[in-house]
């Protein structure tokens, strides 16, 4: 497959810890934020999300942090496995506004 | 439940060419959205349509052009292809609600090379 990001930061792991993903976006009048995973060659994949009414979502094995004083939003995955290996994306939206607005994503790297 | 579907995977084009790129969303969505994502970055927006109709726009010249059917599917079209154009784009459906953010699910994207 094609490599989605050369230059990306990154993240490594062991199989099993938990892994912290951040994220700053830029826009304080958005109001909807949503996780992506990419793998190699591939589209992204919708992984949760959050509205701006609340502060924590939780997934299955994820959960989502906002934290709308300092404009920060983090991915916690519990328990790591490789298959988890991929760029993960941030992405924030507006109430009105139809394009979601992407940060500059982070490679997850999970050793076994 | 077939997800969203583009066609082609892959394509080779020379400079000042055109080219379409084909997306089927996903059962039961309502609205396409297009993004180009350039190698070691995030998707950029490029249009979205609903009801036929473009919706909002984003930083792309007008050589981006795009159509929805009435069975919701959507066409892209680039003309005068340039060198810089070579990315990979991404369609994403979603459903139209009144006034809150939609979850956009993606394809898996078609690959631009242009030469």
């Amino acid at each position: 497959g094609e490599s989605v990001g050369l230059h990306l930061p990154t993240l490594s792991v062991q199989e099993g810890d938990n892994s912290i993903i951040n994220c700053a976006y830029s826009n304080s009048a958005s109001d909807y934020f949503i996780w992506y995973k990419q793998e190699s060659g591939k589209g992204p994949q919708f992984i949760i999300d959050i509205r701006s009414n609340m502060d924590k979502r939780q997934g299955q094995r994820v959960t989502v942090l906002l934290n709308k004083t300092v404009k920060h939003l983090s991915l916690q995955i519990a328990a790591t496995q490789p298959g988890d290996s991929a760029v993960y994306f941030c992405a924030e939206n507006m109430t009105g506004f139809q394009k979601l607005v992407f940060g500059t994503g982070t490679r997850l790297l999970v050793s076994p | 439940d077939a997800g969203v579907t583009q066609s082609p995977t892959h394509l080779i084009k020379t400079r000042g060419q055109q080219v379409t790129l084909r997306c089927s969303p996903k059962s039961g969505h309502d609205t396409v959205s297009w993004y180009q994502q350039a190698l070691g970055q995030g998707p950029q927006f490029i249009f979205q349509y609903y009801e036929e109709e473009e919706r909002q726009r984003g930083n792309f010249p007008d050589r981006f052009s795009g159509h929805q059917f009435p069975n919701y599917s959507s066409e892209l079209n680039v003309n005068a292809l340039l060198l810089g154009d070579s990315a990979l784009y991404l369609c994403a459906s979603s459903f139209r609600t009144s006034g809150l953010g939609e979850t956009q699910y993606f394809g898996p994207g078609t690959r631009l090379l242009v030469l």
